[in-house]
């Protein structure tokens, strides 16, 4: 069975203080892995999209990573706006989407 | 662009009662979903569309039913409500080529079943 897991569940980081988050899946055909970023009440923005072991990709201070069996979601000095809940997610060659429960980061002045 | 927009943003509903939850996109995108948010449980799959008048189940499709007869709209029908459907209900489309993997997510509606 396709499953996305996601730890911590929470975290709480100093504004300044780099931290991974982690992301690790089992799934039937990658079809792609996705971050996205949730803010409390709002719908997921769209960060971040694998597809195969080995690729990054950046944004600002956000830096994802893939291997065959897990993803991270690097953050490289933190600022208190980057507190929001980080998603991840697969998608199978059924053209299912697996969500993780996500991680709650929170930046500290 | 508004993008995605889901009516209403709130609703309460009596167990039994029925009702219909209204995406629209106006990006032109072909496929389109609709998930539930509950808490500590992560984002589920009910039902998805590869274009108008294609639908498929997703993982957690009972209770639910969709239709999609233009592009832009997919509206989501609950039928006789329960209240395990409590939820925050999710629209999001993605279109082809380069955007395939980009998935644009409404606002959600709160859907307290009593």
């Amino acid at each position: 069975e396709d499953q996305v897991t996601q730890s911590p569940e929470a975290l709480r980081l100093q504004e300044g203080e780099s931290s991974s988050l982690n992301c690790s899946y089992t799934v039937s055909g990658l079809r792609g892995l996705f971050w996205y970023r949730q803010d409390p009440g709002k719908g997921p923005e769209f960060l971040f999209t694998l597809y195969s072991a080995g690729e990054e990709k950046e944004k600002e201070r956000l830096k994802a990573t893939l291997t065959k069996k897990e993803s991270f979601l690097h953050i490289t000095a933190p600022k208190p706006e980057d507190s929001a809940t980080y998603l991840c997610a697969v998608r199978d060659t059924g053209n299912q989407f697996y969500f993780g429960t996500g991680t709650s980061l929170t930046v500290i002045p | 662009n508004a993008g995605v927009t889901q009516t209403p943003k709130f609703r309460i509903l009596k167990i039994g009662q029925s009702m219909t939850l209204q995406c629209t996109q106006d990006m032109n995108h072909n496929y389109m979903y609709w998930y539930r948010q509950d808490p500590g449980m992560g984002l589920k799959l009910i039902y998805y569309s590869v274009g108008a008048g294609i639908t498929d189940k997703g993982e957690v499709p009972n209770g639910y039913n969709v239709s999609r007869s233009t592009t832009e709209d997919f509206p989501l029908r609950l039928e006789l409500a329960a209240p395990s459907q409590t939820s925050v209900y999710f629209c999001a489309s993605n279109g082809r080529g380069s955007s395939y993997n980009e998935q644009f997510f409404g606002p959600g509606t709160r859907l307290t079943v009593l």
